[in-house]
């Protein structure tokens, strides 16, 4: 099973600032990646798949990054409701399944 | 935009059985994949089980491989998640997802989520 290790665990960054939020994979998943954003009580939204391509109706100030097994989410010029947990996905590894890393907290100070 | 519907959670007894469902709507059914993903309560995402479009392909993690089943109606557009032999770390929020195309890929649409407790 490929495990997913994302970091840091928590990140705490003012309004207006970038955030930098890291996912590794185990072995290589090429570009098969993705990024979720989960608010407390909502299910997860995608943000990013392929690695670096925008789901629609996503903003421009989310990009991805990365290949193999090195990967990065930056958010510029934060906003409140971008507070929450962030995921990233491997489906390079099919069959025999999907695997998450554990998230990152995002906390807009 | 599609939307999913998930109900069939509750609470219920280690070794018991519930079957989840999730209705779909807004987009074409019967092409689409659809799996399951729960999340314990404070802990991450954890993908259960897909189902083709087709029903033809069904696949389940470790945890739940030979307890849970997952089927599909395409005619009441609508995949089920039937849970045996249920155990206390079977307890999270069950999600319902949609997979953007087959082979696999990222899930662009969530259910809101139903509550599966399993205690006594």
């Amino acid at each position: 099973e490929i495990v997913m290790t994302q970091s840091p665990a928590t990140l705490s960054v003012s309004p207006g600032e970038r955030a930098t939020l890291s996912c590794r994979a185990s072995q290589n998943v090429i570009s098969n990646l993705a990024w979720y954003h989960q608010r407390p009580g909502q299910a997860p939204r995608l943000l990013i798949y392929s690695a670096s391509t925008r789901a629609p109706g996503i903003p421009a100030r989310f990009s991805g990054s990365g290949s193999g097994t090195e990967f990065t989410l930056t958010i510029s010029s934060l906003q409140s409701e971008d507070s929450g947990v962030y995921y990233c996905q491997q489906y390079n590894n099919w069959p025999p399944g999907y695997t998450f890393g554990q998230g990152t907290k995002l906390e807009i100070k | 935009e599609g939307l999913l519907l998930e109900s069939g959670g509750g609470l219920i007894q280690p070794g018991g059985s519930l079957r989840l469902s999730c209705a779909a709507s807004g987009f074409t059914f019967s092409t689409s994949a659809i799996s399951w993903v729960r999340q314990a309560p404070g802990k991450g995402l954890e993908w259960v089980s897909a189902i083709s479009g087709n029903g033809a392909g069904t696949y389940y993690a470790d945890p739940v491989k030979g307890r849970f089943t997952i089927s599909r109606d395409n005619s009441k557009g609508t995949v089920y998640l039937q849970m045996n032999s249920l155990r206390a770390e079977d307890t999270a929020v069950y999600y319902c997802a949609k997979e953007r195309q087959w082979p696999p890929d990222p899930f662009d649409i969530w259910g809101q989520g139903t509550m599966v407790t399993v205690s006594s």
